[in-house]
């Protein structure tokens, strides 16, 4: 079962572009929304996270905007440069507690000089 | 400070075999996840363990079994190893809290191929 749907699959983007990446869930007992960044042969790192108390949070040039309403939430990515090439996985889970983090089917970006 | 470890880092198994992958957590970390990542895809929540115990499963048979240990550390086993089972295992570890969310600090996995 898909609870968070991700798109693009995969995401070209010139230097100095802005990328994109959305995801939707499905449970709204989802209280916790965080993004993964994954390299070759490494293992996820969180990104940024977002609650959905707020609408948008900005980290340097990550922000995450967050539509409730619509259980909606993307990554952009601002001056996007080559060394942000890599896997980016969206997530959710139930914050507090046992808690067990259901991830999106991830995005790969490549950024071409 | 030393991070998530896992090892082995690469493991080599036939279809029937069983497999034992490690996970040492984060210090100060009282919490383990498991996860499979199979090729192209995002991680799947296996099982997590927390004071020696499995406190959350996710889809995946009784064929996959974990323990803690009392210093944190932890196993995952695979008992009658299929094809499908070939994947990048991932550790993360965290710090129990009961309320608010917490991060996951994931380890660099462990890559198991069933021939």
């Amino acid at each position: 079962q898909q609870q968070v749907k991700q798109s693009p699959q995969s995401l070209i983007v010139q230097k100095g572009g802005i990328s994109i990446i959305n995801c939707a869930y499905e449970n709204t007992a989802f209280d916790y929304f965080p993004w993964y960044q994954q390299f070759p042969g490494k293992g996820p790192a969180l990104l940024i996270a977002i609650r959905p108390d707020v609408s948008e949070k900005k980290e340097g040039r990550f922000t995450i905007s967050f539509n409730k309403s619509a259980k909606q939430f993307s990554l952009h990515i601002m001056d996007s440069q080559p060394g942000d090439s890599a896997t980016y996985f969206c997530a959710a889970s139930m914050s507090g507690g046992y808690q067990k983090v259901t991830f999106g089917t991830g995005t790969k970006l490549q950024v071409i000089p | 400070d030393a991070g998530v470890t896992q090892s082995p880092t690469h493991l080599i198994k036939t279809r029937g075999q069983q497999v034992t992958l490690r996970c040492s957590p984060k210090s100060g970390h009282d919490t383990v996840s498991w996860y499979q990542q199979a090729l192209g895809q995002g991680p799947q929540f296996i099982f997590q363990y927390y004071e020696e115990e499995e406190r959350q499963r996710g889809n995946f048979p009784d064929r996959f079994s974990g323990h803690q240990f009392p210093n944190y550390s932890s196993e995952l086993n695979v008992n009658a190893l299929l094809l499908g089972d070939s994947a990048l295992y991932l550790c993360a570890s965290s710090f129990l809290r009961t309320s608010g969310p917490y991060e996951q600090y994931f380890g660099p996995g462990t890559r198991l191929t069933v021939t």
